[in-house]
């Protein structure tokens, strides 16, 4: 499977615990993008890397969030101190910087706090 | 700010075609995406248009946009109850990498 991957698929954790999420990029792309997707709502970006560097952060990025790709392959997304808020399923998607730098998702990690 | 637009909901039968619609606000989007989403699943790219295009066809697929009304369509010929699904338009912002998305049509095909 040469898509983009993300685990896990699903995760429960009470309010105030930390959780860590991963995201496999399509091999050859060196662009990956998180995006959060709450009910109801399309997705809304989080943060880019182009390689291991991250290039842009959303506002929606607090500082409880927080993401690295450190070999510019696979990258994380670690939520401290998590609020129900939190909640959603988040996304991630890869691109490459040639052609029409489409970008392609990930099945998503849904994410519940109790 | 980037603000796309789209009608919630759309119901077709079986065979006919579907229209989705969608709003967008930056006129130098370079492309123009659809993505289609099934229940509890992540976002299949559909199709793209690069902007100096007004139609794009793919097998089942239209994609027409009005760069001077900043209106972008999806045609589906010949709907199928697997189409069944939210369907998202979405645009890249000048000077931004990542995407900026409707709210998503959900498009129910009836039998």
């Amino acid at each position: 499977d040469t898509g983009v991957s993300q685990n896990p698929r699903h995760k429960i954790t009470k309010r105030g615990q930390n959780v860590t999420f991963r995201c496999d990029p399509i091999s050859e792309h060196n662009r990956l993008y998180w995006y959060r997707q709450t009910l109801g709502q399309g997705p809304e970006f989080l943060t880019y890397f182009q390689n291991e560097a991250q290039l842009e952060k959303s506002r929606l990025l607090s500082d409880r969030f927080s993401a690295e790709r450190p070999k510019g392959s696979f990258s994380t997304l670690e939520i401290q101190r998590t609020e129900q808020g939190d909640s959603a399923m988040y996304l991630c998607a890869s691109s490459s910087p040639r052609g029409s730098e489409t970008q392609y998702f990930g099945p998503g990690t849904r994410l519940l706090v109790l | 700010g980037e603000d796309v637009e789209q009608s919630l909901f759309l119901s077709v039968r079986e065979g006919d075609s579907s229209v989705i619609n969608c709003t967008y606000t930056d006129s130098s989007s370079t492309y123009l995406y659809w993505y289609k989403q099934e229940p509890g699943a992540g976002l299949q790219l559909l199709t793209y248009i690069f902007s100096n295009m007004d139609m794009k066809q793919d097998q089942r697929l239209t994609v027409l946009l009005n760069k001077k009304d900043k209106h972008l369509s999806l045609r589906i010929a010949d709907t199928q109850t697997g189409d069944s699904a939210i369907y998202f338009c979405a645009e890249t912002a000048t000077g931004a990498n990542n995407l900026f998305f409707g709210t998503g049509t959900r498009l129910t095909v009836i039998p």
